[in-house]
């Protein structure tokens, strides 16, 4: 399977101050997903951005989608030190065989410094 | 909310045994689990899809007899890593589609060493 980018591979910040995470794909997709994970431990989804929609909010989260730079961006207004994790987008897309599965891309790992 | 359980969390193993990983979807069915794996600082890789009542789909690169795929019931699929050696120390997550607005469930992650 085919994964996307992300940038940056990893982000330090202080506390209150706002992170943007991008990520770049390559097929065309039903969704795009974003999720988070704290160290060694399993995702979490975060927000789902449908193909046909251009930005959602979620609390603190806003994501945007641009299909036709096949990118998307996922920004995380007035951090907090728990927000430390890495991030991963992943592409909701039809597979060779003809049923949905997820790409993930290869992540960004957030710090934010109290 | 779907939950999917997996256990175990943990596991060390001796080098040439085999180790069962389990993934239950607890309040809901799961016609479909997919199953991940994830070398240290990287990002998770699909291994397989296994189909309740169905063979088990691979993905190009993955030894069909070394990961063993079950989906023995609308609530349960299991990961059987025979054999297994150090190489295949790593972190393992099952999850199950969710709905359309929702995305995807995913278990805790099993973290296997094999010494």
């Amino acid at each position: 399977s085919q994964q996307g980018e992300e940038d940056p591979q990893a982000l330090s910040i202080q506390e209150g101050e706002n992170a943007t995470m991008n990520c770049s794909y390559k097929t065309s997709i039903n969704n795009l997903q974003w999720y988070r994970q704290n160290s060694g431990r399993g995702l979490v989804h975060l927000i789902l951005i449908r193909s046909n929609e251009r930005e959602k909010h979620s609390g603190r989260l806003r994501v945007t989608l641009d299909t036709s730079k096949k990118s998307s961006s996922l920004l995380i207004t007035a951090s907090r030190a728990a927000d430390t994790a890495s991030y991963f987008c992943a592409t909701d897309h039809l597979s060779g065989a003809g049923s949905y599965q997820l790409t993930f891309g290869k992540g960004t790992k957030l710090s934010v410094i109290p | 909310g779907a939950v999917v359980s997996q256990h175990p969390s943990r596991v060390i193993c001796k080098s040439g045994t085999s180790v069962k990983i389990e993934c239950r979807s607890l309040d809901f069915q799961a016609t479909t689990m997919f199953w991940y794996r994830q070398f240290p600082k990287q990002s998770l890789m699909l291994m397989a899809t296994s189909n309740e009542g169905s063979k088990a789909t691979y993905e190009q690169g993955v030894e069909k007899d070394k990961f063993l795929i079950n989906h023995a019931s609308l609530t349960l699929s299991t990961l059987t890593v025979t054999s297994a050696h150090p190489e295949d120390s790593s972190f393992y997550i099952c999850s199950a589609p969710g709905t359309a607005f929702n995305g995807y469930t995913f278990g805790s992650g099993t973290r296997l060493t094999v010494v």
